[in-house]
């Protein structure tokens, strides 16, 4: 699976948009790109996925680039509950399930009032 | 719906000790994760279940690790000769099918071990 970088930590303000990067440089054909957030003392939770196209859903949108080497979570309308540790991974079909996740340190985002 | 349930939210033991972590998946999840996160760190994987197998337990760190699922739905996760390095929080996790890329995760709340 292939690696990714995440800036250690981000700032924003609440109701306005939040934008995580992530690099993904060495990633390959057939690996999606997943998004998981951990709130403090919870378990990480789902966020979104995608392969090559945009995607969007009632949590967030993830912009994928043309040459797929990067990519951006959107938060459109921050809200303080929207702190917390923000996972980029990536994630193909070798190995023996999609669910084998490799989590790296993550983006500490915290939505400022 | 019910989410993971994970028992019991804390663990205090004393080096040497055996301990059970329990997880519930969600009902009708097929795939079951273990996960091991550190204090400060993402979390990492230990074994994965499809069913009532293991089919990947390369994460495990030793053989004082073990986990079993039976009937393809509660887990175990087993430690023996516990040690104070194997203080950390345990995460469970479920999924429809550990064999497609539209299956995401759905993680419990952990149990927090600590071995003085």
């Amino acid at each position: 699976d292939a690696k990714t970088t995440q800036p250690p930590s981000m700032d924003c303000a609440e109701g306005r948009a939040a934008n995580l990067p992530c690099n993904h440089s060495t990633i390959s054909g057939n690996e999606y790109v997943y998004w998981y957030r951990q709130i403090h003392s919870q378990g990480p939770q789902y966020i979104i996925h995608g392969l090559k196209n945009n995607e969007t859903n009632e949590m967030a949108s993830l912009i994928i680039t043309e040459d797929r080497k990067s990519s951006t979570l959107i938060l459109p309308h921050a809200t303080l509950r929207d702190t917390a540790v923000y996972y980029c991974i990536v994630k193909g079909a070798g190995g023996t399930s999609y669910g084998k996740l490799t989590f790296g340190q993550g983006t500490i985002l915290t939505v400022h009032p | 719906g019910a989410g993971v349930s994970q028992t019991p939210s804390n663990k205090v033991t004393e080096k040497g000790k055996y301990v059970e972590l329990r997880c519930d998946p969600i009902s009708g999840h097929t795939a079951l994760y273990w996960y091991r996160q550190s204090l400060g760190q993402g979390p990492e994987f230990l074994i994965y279940f499809q069913g009532t197998g293991a089919a990947d337990d390369s994460g495990l760190p030793n053989d004082r690790f073990f986990a079993v699922r039976p009937e393809g739905s509660v887990s175990t996760l087993k430690i023996q000769r516990t040690e104070r390095g194997d203080s950390a929080v345990y995460l469970c996790a479920s999924s429809l099918s550990g064999t497609v890329h539209n299956s995401p995760l759905h993680f419990g709340n952990g149990t927090r071990l600590t071995v003085t």
